[in-house]
């Protein structure tokens, strides 16, 4: 049981370029989230999903585009990468209910150079 | 605006208790979620309170005060595999989930 995957785990990029981080989960869930965790700073909210086809901006969505082309795939692109990117990424899945659980991914660290 | 402030860090003792506090003030209140994040590591589900109260699981409790704007978790027994951030997370009116940046638990023998 997969769970929630992220590819890749590591990256480095130049400014400049571009790049798409994968999330894939085998729940069945309907929502997925992208989100960044900085040192001292909470988890925050890039974009998000509430279904195939559809997607959100949350709180820091400049710089990032998302798609839902799939129920069980939600991809992160950086168009034009930028060292203020430089973070560790988290992607997460949950069912529809109000108390529905986040189950993460284990992560992708990319530093922006 | 909306806030969730926890302590940045704290220190507990092998064996003993530790109480990590949580309050928050947001647009709305659909419950409240405490999730355990090991460094390097992506965070796992502890609990979630919606009702005032209590609710225990092993080890672990977590308590929520609606009225105060308010929820801790409290360890048991501590271990030193409890060393790790424990972050809070209320979802607000819209549904989305607000964190706080984690409390970072060092455990000592």
């Amino acid at each position: 049981n997969a769970g929630v995957t992220q590819t890749p785990k590591f990256r480095v990029l130049k400014t400049g370029q571009s790049m798409t981080l994968l999330c894939a989960q085998d729940m069945n869930h309907e929502y997925m989230y992208w989100y960044r965790q900085d040192p001292g700073m909470g988890l925050r909210l890039i974009h998000y999903s509430v279904g195939e086809g559809t997607t959100a901006k949350g709180e820091v969505p400049d710089g990032y585009n998302v798609s839902r082309l799939k129920k069980q795939n939600f991809l992160l692109g950086l168009e034009s990468a930028a060292p203020s990117q430089t973070s560790v990424y988290f992607c997460a899945s949950r069912t529809s209910g109000d108390s529905g659980e986040l189950f993460f991914g284990e992560g992708s660290r990319l530093t922006v150079l | 605006g909306q806030n969730i402030d926890q302590p940045t860090e704290m220190t507990a003792t092998e064996g003993a208790i530790v109480q990590i506090n949580c309050t928050y003030q947001t647009s709305g209140f659909n419950g409240l979620f405490w999730y355990q994040q090991h460094a390097g590591e992506a965070p796992t589900f502890l609990s979630y309170n919606v009702l005032d109260g209590l609710e225990e699981k092993g080890r672990f409790s977590s308590f929520l005060s609606r009225s105060k704007g308010y929820s801790y978790l409290l360890l048991k027994e501590l271990q030193m595999k409890d060393s790790a951030s424990y972050l809070c997370a209320v979802v607000d009116s819209n549904y989305q989930l607000i964190w706080g940046a984690g409390t970072k638990l060092i455990i000592k023998p």
